[in-house]
């Protein structure tokens, strides 16, 4: 079956430490794949998106890498602030176009 | 260009009325998703349309529950003879086609 699995413990870091989330899929083969970010309460805002033939992107302090033959996407955070906590979730769109999720990996930076 | 818009922001029915949720997308954008969050759980897909389509409705329960979107204003998600488990935020998101998704703040349902 279709999945999509994201790290589902919460992650709590100290300020300025780099966060690394991990989104595995399987039986899929996503042209590409979005991360998102949701704040408690509000809706995902969209934050990347990486190709199958991008290793990797980055924006800023974020970081993506995508490897279609593990499939998995790696979601870097470096040099990060309390204000990075939230909860982050990975997307990719099945043949149908069909947009699905994973679960999402809530992120806690402490000062 | 106004955000995608969902309304109401909350609202509260009663065992066995009925719910309409409204989702207005961005301006050019002619496909809408639904999604249902229960509290810490991710979104759960429910409905993909395009403009008087319904392109992919599995994630949506068969019985009470309905989608439309229409040539003009806004999608609708109906659920009839709304239950205690129907409570959850309903979440739409908007886009021009593939790629990045444009969600609104959602609908925060409490049935009471």
């Amino acid at each position: 079956s279709q999945k999509i699995e994201q790290n589902s413990e919460a992650l709590n870091i100290q300020e300025g430490k780099t966060a690394t989330l991990t989104c595995n899929y399987t039986n899929y083969s996503p042209a590409y794949l979005q991360w998102y970010r949701q704040d408690p309460g509000r809706g995902p805002v969209f934050l990347l998106l990486i190709r199958e033939n991008e290793k990797e992107k980055r924006k800023e302090r974020l970081k993506v890498t995508f490897d279609t033959t593990l499939k998995q996407s790696l979601f870097h955070i470096t040099a990060s602030q309390p204000a990075d906590s939230a909860t982050y979730l990975c997307a990719l769109y099945n043949q149908g176009g069909k947009l699905i999720f994973g679960q999402g990996t809530e992120l806690s930076v402490k000062p | 260009n106004a955000g995608v818009m969902q309304n109401p922001r909350h609202l509260v029915r009663r065992r066995g009325q009925e719910a309409r949720l409204r989702c207005s997308p961005m301006k050019g954008h002619s496909h809408v998703y639904w999604y249902r969050q229960l509290p810490e759980e991710g979104l759960k897909f429910m409905v993909y349309l395009q403009k008087e389509n319904i392109i992919d409705e599995s994630g949506m329960p068969k019985e009470r529950f309905s989608a439309e979107f229409p040539k003009e204003g806004p999608s609708i998600l109906r659920i009839q003879q709304v239950v205690r488990g129907d409570s959850a935020a309903y979440f739409c998101a908007s886009l021009p086609t593939g790629g990045e998704a444009f969600f609104g703040q959602g609908t925060r349902l409490t049935v009471v």
